[in-house]
């Protein structure tokens, strides 16, 4: 089965730092693009970047260009979303998502992970 | 960035309704249109791809048409379980960009 699976829910406090992680399976890792998208409580989806595991390429949405960090360990067949100082209004739900062709950046999104919600209070 | 604008916002609608829902792109996108179901607390699925090719699996009362900058999602006869949020998706350029939700509730 082709899978996206995500790490735990976080709570951290404004200024700590954080790694979030989606682990694929069931696929070729390196073949497929993997994006994050955030959906802030109540509102919709923002696409947030996308890393290319076979060689890292990594694209980032102008919004959050130098706000977080997206990596990829193609060994372990895991990507990463990280913040190195996390606020308040980082507070989110945080999906990993796979477009659904092989090496393109920019296709549907077939595949999702189930979420990971990250909290950031004082 | 292009921007999706989707319509309406909220809908509405009862089991065995035909429902339409709109959305319209910014500039062209051919056909880079891509539509998804959201229910609470879970993550979007993924429903009809290139405008109107149905993702595998989803049911046949779930249709897409559209082509440039408008597009339209239709439901033919709603089921308890279609009420839910719907997004639109474009796939044409980056930086890939949403429109902003319609919430399908029971009248």
């Amino acid at each position: 089965e082709v899978q996206l699976v995500q790490s735990g829910a976080e709570v951290k406090k404004p200024g700590e730092s954080l790694k979030i992680s989606c682990k694929g399976s069931g696929y070729s890792f390196t073949s497929y693009w993997i994006g994050w998208v955030r959906q802030m409580p109540g509102k919709g989806l923002e696409w947030m970047g996308i890393i290319y595991p076979g060689d890292s390429d990594t694209r980032y949405s102008p919004s959050f260009q130098g706000q977080v960090t997206i990596s990829a360990d193609k060994s372990t067949s895991i990507a990463y979303l990280q913040w190195s100082s996390l606020k308040a209004s980082d507070t989110a739900m945080y999906y990993c998502a796979r477009p659904g062709v092989v090496g393109a950046s920019t296709a549907a999104f077939d595949i999702w992970g189930q979420g990971t919600v990250v909290t950031v209070s004082s | 960035d292009i921007q999706m604008t989707q319509s309406p916002s909220s809908l509405s609608a009862s089991v065995g309704d035909r429902v339409t829902i709109t959305c319209r792109a910014s500039q062209s996108i051919s056909t880079y249109l891509n539509w998804y179901q959201q229910k609470p607390g879970k993550a979007p699925k993924l429903l009809i791809y290139a405008a109107s090719t149905l993702q595998s699996g989803v049911p046949s009362r779930f249709s897409g048409s559209g082509s440039g900058t408008d597009f339209t999602l239709t439901i033919s006869s709603l089921q308890p379980e279609d009420f839910a949020t719907y997004y639109c998706h474009q796939s044409h350029s980056a930086p890939i960009t949403f429109g902003q939700g319609t919430r399908l509730e029971i009248k």
